[in-house]
């Protein structure tokens, strides 16, 4: 079992839909949990971060971490065509730098 | 701020063959990572520096994998001799200090070895 789960099936959602993206987890050490962009032949950039269980709000983005089923989600409100791009969850414990990422999303919005 | 670069931004090479990949940090981070993403996968963390000093590369293949960070500025990464496996996007990224959250990534090194 890997580490971290992320269905790296792409999505395609009209402009203005929800995107929902999740992620799930074995290790129950990860206290970290990290949503990064990446855009096409570019570097991941961090999108949302968050510690432990719990929801947090940036604008459109909401990040919600659920440590008792090992889930971790990532919404997108009122999606743009900008908001195309790869979507990857990270996660690590504490005390160590090394991040375990998921395999990705492609999400598409259509115009 | 300027971000972090790396260089070169492709690369093409034949098996068996050598390889060098440049990364300068952010100016005053002392924690340089080197990822190893192949296509359709997320990032694989290959080493770690803290300054000039290795922290991890548990997951380095080095038989044939080697990295530097001999100034605590700059890090190189070889590979030698390549093989077809590792053709991906090698990735550095920085961030302030061991234990900061956030690290900044560069645009990463597109390798293909045929």
């Amino acid at each position: 079992q890997k580490e971290v789960e992320q269905d790296p099936g792409p999505l395609s959602v009209p402009e203005g839909a929800i995107v929902s993206l999740n992620c799930t987890y074995s290790n129950s050490a990860f206290q970290y949990f990290m949503w990064y962009r990446q855009y096409s032949r570019k570097g991941p950039e961090l999108l949302m971060y968050t510690y432990s269980s719990g929801n947090k709000e940036d604008g459109r983005f909401t990040a919600q971490v659920d440590k008792s089923s090992k889930y971790i989600s990532l919404f997108i409100r009122d999606s743009q065509p900008s908001d195309s791009a790869t979507y990857l969850c990270a996660m690590k414990p504490h005390g160590n730098n090394r991040l375990a990422f998921g395999k990705g999303n492609q999400v598409v919005v259509i115009p | 701020e300027a971000g972090v670069a790396q260089s070169p931004r492709y690369k093409i090479i034949e098996k068996r063959q050598s390889v060098a990949f440049w990364c300068n940090p952010i100016s005053g981070h002392a924690t340089l990572y080197w990822y190893q993403q192949i296509l359709g996968q997320g990032p694989k963390l290959l080493i770690q520096f803290q300054n000039n000093g290795v922290v991890d590369d548990s997951q380095l293949p080095k038989d044939r994998f080697s990295a530097e960070r001999l100034k605590g500025v700059d890090s190189t990464l070889k590979i030698q001799p390549a093989k077809l496996e590792d053709s991906a996007v090698y990735l550095c990224a920085s961030s302030l200090r061991q234990g900061e959250d956030e690290q900044f990534f560069g645009p990463g090194t597109r390798l293909t070895v045929l």
